[in-house]
């Protein structure tokens, strides 16, 4: 059974802050691995999604990394804003053709505090 | 294109009471999907559907039962509320994975709070 795990499950920081958040699945055989972002009473956004050829995907401020062999994944933010304060989720694709077709696995999250 | 929504946003329930949970997507979407989402334990997929007239189960189907009325709504039913389902439901919505220049990006609705006392 795929595992995710986000540590830390909190974590605040100074504004003008580079921080990375991290992600481990317990299961290398995946699609795709996707970061969530969730803000308080709200639904999730998709932020990037990485598929399991690639090592790497950006947009803005944002960078995703995906290690599959080691199970690793990180996203890094550049130049924190406080507008950057959510939580923060990253959920694993299992491979196409299994039972588990479609389904995502999250992990539990890391709540961000950027503070002004 | 008001993307996912859901219906009711609050809810509350005695137990044994039933209700059900609606969301529809107008971004064509072949597949949608049910989650929970409970502190300590992340979100946990309830029951998906692939495609219309397909459903299958997904990590915690017990309690729930879905029907995919079309291809834009996915309805979710508690038969027989009971505390444990106190929850947030969140539904979602993605192209077919298999399609050309499909992003496989789930959408999110804003979610429904329910509370059974």
């Amino acid at each position: 059974k795929q595992e995710v795990t986000q540590i830390p499950a909190a974590l605040s920081v100074p504004e003008g802050e580079n921080l990375v958040l991290n992600c481990s699945f317990t299961d290398s055989a995946i699609y795709n691995l996707q970061w969530f972002r969730q803000d308080p009473g709200k639904g999730l956004t998709s932020l990037l999604l990485i598929q399991s050829s690639q090592r790497e995907q950006t947009s803005g401020r944002l960078n995703a990394s995906l290690d599959k062999s080691s199970g690793r994944s990180t996203l890094y933010i550049a130049a924190s804003q406080p507008g950057d304060s959510a939580t923060y989720l990253c959920a694993v694709r299992p491979l196409p053709g299994e039972t588990s077709g479609s389904r995502l696995t999250f992990g539990e999250g890391t709540q961000l505090t950027v503070n002004p | 294109n008001a993307g996912v929504t859901q219906t009711p946003k609050f809810q509350v329930l005695k137990t044994g009471q039933s209700m059900t949970l609606q969301c529809a997507q107008d971004m064509n979407h072949n597949s949608m999907y049910w989650y929970r989402q409970d502190p300590g334990m992340g979100l946990r997929l309830i029951y998906y559907s692939a495609s219309e007239g397909t459903t299958d189960k997904g990590e915690v189907p017990n309690g729930y039962n879905v029907s995919r009325l079309n291809k834009r709504e996915f309805s979710l039913r508690l038969e027989s509320a009971a505390p444990s389902q106190t929850s947030v439901y969140f539904c979602a919505s993605s192209d077919h994975p298999g399609l050309a220049k499909s992003t496989d990006t789930q959408y999110f609705g804003p979610g429904t709070r329910l509370t059974v006392l």
